[in-house]
């Protein structure tokens, strides 16, 4: 069945150093979601990919979608204690309805 | 909207025992989820339905039931309560139509344990 995996599966960095998450999927997606989860919270939605090569910043984060459409990568920089969290892509299945996520990257900020 | 409504938040049940976790939408989406978050991982979906009246199962559905009589509620219900069914229980919601429609609305959650 259809897979997404993130790596790595957890990151801690100093507050203003950079931070990279990065998304597999085993089939292509029509598109990508990326969620953050906040401890204890529930995951909220960030942003959408639908296209080849997408790229779609908001703020410091940048969102990049692969050319084949079966990967995908989250940057932010310059991170912020804020920033703390567990950062989930998903992969919707188009004929399915199902949407599988990956195992989530959790970042920890140094402040 | 309220968004996604789960009930209870709270609950220790007994190995053997039997719940109902509730879900109800009020976005009249198609699409509701049930996934399980066990701590430090990610979310493993349970069961879904596209609709009033459909369901399917999802990567992990032994030892879980669903039902999706109206378009609002998509109840889980636990038989026999385990050990390993201890987790975070979340409920999720989206309208599929085209492809700005596939945003997932979260429940806040349903802490499980079981002992």
């Amino acid at each position: 069945g259809q897979q997404v995996m993130q790596i790595p599966q957890y990151q801690h960095v100093q507050e203003g150093e950079d931070f990279t998450t990065y998304c597999n999927s085993s089939t292509t997606l029509s598109n990508i979601q990326w969620y953050k989860q906040r401890p204890g919270g529930h995951p909220v939605f960030l942003i959408q990919l639908v296209k080849s090569g997408e790229v779609k910043k908001q703020k410091r984060l940048t969102f990049q979608f692969g050319e084949a459409k079966k990967n995908s990568s989250l940057h932010i920089t310059a991170t912020q204690t804020t920033d703390v969290g567990t950062y989930f892509c998903a992969g919707p299945n188009s004929n399915t309805g199902k949407l599988i996520f990956g195992q989530g990257t959790t970042l920890q900020v140094k402040p | 909207n309220a968004g996604v409504t789960q009930t209870p938040k709270f609950r220790i049940l007994k190995i053997g025992q039997s719940m109902t976790l509730q879900c109800a939408q009020d976005m009249n989406h198609n699409y509701m989820y049930w996934y399980r978050q066990d701590p430090g991982m990610g979310l493993k979906l349970i069961y879904y339905s596209v609709g009033a009246g459909i369901t399917d199962k999802g990567e992990v559905p032994n030892g879980y039931n669903v039902s999706r009589s109206t378009t609002e509620d998509f109840p889980l219900r636990l038989e026999l309560a385990a050990p390993s069914q201890t987790s975070v229980y979340f409920c999720a919601s989206r309208w599929s139509g085209g492809n700005s429609g596939n945003t997932i609305y979260f429940g806040e959650g349903s802490w499980l344990t079981v002992v």
